[in-house]
């Protein structure tokens, strides 16, 4: 079985600093990892996807995430926080077969004028 | 144009009655979801269609029961509604052709509180 666990629930930044979320995962086989952001009120949206090529993986809206496999982390960045990014932020992670998405809790971004 | 849309958006309803949510996606996809979003915003899967096929079904109250008249449509009924039904629910769907890619789109969700 796969699960993944987010370091921090809440994670307040300052606009232009830097974003750094975390993200362990546990994983028998080799894991699918991604990153979905949800803005207030509104579903997910996929931000970025690991599946096994590049470590490091680009999103959207600026956002980064590097699979370390002998930390099992996938960590997501962003090197300058911007307002539009205060949202909640879910890791999840997938065995790429049984159509199954494991969530982690989720982390509450604010950025601070 | 709404990709995955859900109505209706808030539900507020008495314990004991029953009441439906309507899941439609125009994006083509064969496969379609609910999920379940708990006051706490932990999500958990409820139910998969794959092709109008029920391919996950998670260990969920015998009282909801989705129905996929079409790949375009899932549809989620709840009987017998409890206080710990209250929660915010999410459609999605994806594209399997190629196998399970894990990139979702969701609906907006719709919020059902039960009095």
């Amino acid at each position: 079985a796969q699960s993944v666990t987010q370091l921090g629930s809440h994670v307040s930044v300052s606009e232009g600093a830097l974003v750094l979320l975390r993200c362990n995962y546990s994983s028998s086989v080799p894991p699918y990892l991604f990153w979905y952001v949800q803005y207030p009120n509104q579903g997910l949206q996929l931000l970025l996807k690991y599946t096994s090529a590049a470590t490091l993986v680009k999103g959207i809206n600026g956002f980064e995430a590097e699979f370390k496999k002998s930390e099992t982390s996938f960590h997501l960045t962003k090197p300058s926080a911007h307002m539009s990014d205060a949202a909640e932020y879910f890791c999840a992670v997938s065995d790429g077969h049984d159509y199954k998405l494991s969530f982690g809790a989720g982390t509450t971004v604010t950025v601070r004028a | 144009d709404t990709a995955v849309s859900q109505t209706p958006k808030y539900l507020v309803t008495q314990m004991g009655n029953d009441k439906s949510i309507k899941c439609e996606q125009n994006l083509g996809h064969d496969t379609m979801y609910w999920y379940k979003q708990d006051s706490k915003k932990f999500l958990k899967i409820m139910f998969s269609y794959n092709n109008k096929e029920l391919i996950i079904n998670e260990t969920v109250p015998n009282r909801f029961s989705p129905k996929s008249p079409d790949k375009a449509h899932l549809n989620l009924h709840i009987n017998s509604l409890e206080l710990g039904d209250s929660a915010v629910y999410f459609c999605a769907s994806s594209q399997s052709t190629s196998g399970f890619t894990g990139e979702l789109f969701f609906g907006e969700g719709s919020r059902l509180t039960v009095l």
